[in-house]
C-alpha cells in the first residue's frame, strides 16, 4: 500500500522551531519529487516547498523562504521540513505529498497525500 | 506568481446533475493544470492531471478540459459521495498555486 505518514507537529511559541518528518512506503521513494503543502484551519491549500528526486532542485513559497528547509533521506524513504522562526500565520495542517514525476521541472501533479500533521504557533 | 481563479466559490446541486467548475490562470500554463477533491477532515485526492487525464481509480463521470488559461472540471451524474470541495492547481511554475476552491453542496 502506498502511504505517507507525517509526524512532528505540535504547539510551538512564535519564533520557535519544529522539524516535520514524513515516512514513505509502498513506492520507489528515490524516483519521486516530494512536496509539503499546508492548509490553515478553514482555509484553502498553500504549496510550501518541493524537492526533486535527487535533491538537485528545491523550491519554496515566498512566505517561508529563508525560514523553512526541505530535505530528504532516500535511504530511509523520508522527507523532512525544518521550520524556524515560526509565526502565528504558519499555523496549519501540513501535508506530505508525492509528485507523479521525479523532477520539479517535469511539472507533475500531487498524486499521493499523507493525512497531515498539525502545527500550531501560539504563545 | 501565477494566480488561479476558480468559479463559482460554491454551488448547490442535486444527485444526478451535471456540474461544471471553471479555473482561470493569470497567464498561460499550457496543460499543467490539475484538479483535486477534498472531503471534510480528509486529505485532498487527485482527480485529473495534465488538464484532462483521469487519475487511476477515479470514476469516469469526472472529466477535465482546457489549455492555456481556461480550464473546466465537469462532473456528470453527480453522486452523493461527490459533495466536497474541489481545487485546481498549476504546476507550470513555482510557487505551485492553488485556486481558492469550489464547494459543491447538496441542494
Amino acid at each position: 500500500e502506498v502511504q505517507l505518514v507525517e509526524s512532528g507537529g505540535g504547539l510551538v511559541q512564535p519564533g520557535g522551531s519544529l522539524r516535520l518528518s514524513c515516512a514513505a512506503s509502498g513506492f520507489t521513494f528515490d524516483d519521486c519529487a516530494m512536496h509539503w503543502v499546508r492548509q490553515a484551519p478553514g482555509k484553502g491549500l498553500e504549496w510550501v516547498s518541493g524537492i526533486s528526486w535527487n535533491s538537485g532542485s528545491i523550491a519554496y513559497a515566498d512566505s517561508v523562504e529563508g525560514r523553512f528547509t526541505i530535505s530528504r533521506d532516500d535511504a530511509k524513504s523520508s522527507l523532512f521540513l525544518q521550520m524556524d522562526s515560526l509565526r502565528p500565520e504558519d499555523t496549519a495542517l501540513f501535508y506530505c505529498i508525492k509528485d507523479n514525476r521525479g523532477s520539479l521541472a517535469a511539472r507533475g501533479a500531487f498524486d499521493i497525500w499523507g493525512q497531515g500533521t498539525m502545527v500550531i504557533v501560539s504563545s | 506568481d501565477i494566480q488561479m481563479t476558480q468559479s463559482p466559490s460554491s454551488l448547490s446541486a442535486s444527485v444526478g446533475d451535471r456540474v461544471t467548475i471553471t479555473c482561470r490562470a493569470s497567464q498561460s500554463i499550457s496543460t499543467y493544470l490539475h484538479w483535486y477533491q477534498q472531503k471534510p477532515g480528509k486529505a485532498p485526492n487527485l482527480l485529473i492531471y495534465a488538464a484532462s487525464r483521469l487519475q487511476t481509480g477515479v470514476p469516469s463521470r469526472f472529466s477535465g478540459s482546457g489549455s492555456g488559461t481556461d480550464f473546466t472540471l465537469t462532473i456528470t451524474n453527480l453522486q452523493p459521495e461527490d459533495f466536497a470541495t474541489y481545487y485546481c492547481q498549476q504546476s507550470y511554475s513555482a510557487p505551485r498555486t492553488f485556486g481558492a476552491g469550489t464547494k459543491v453542496e447538496i441542494k
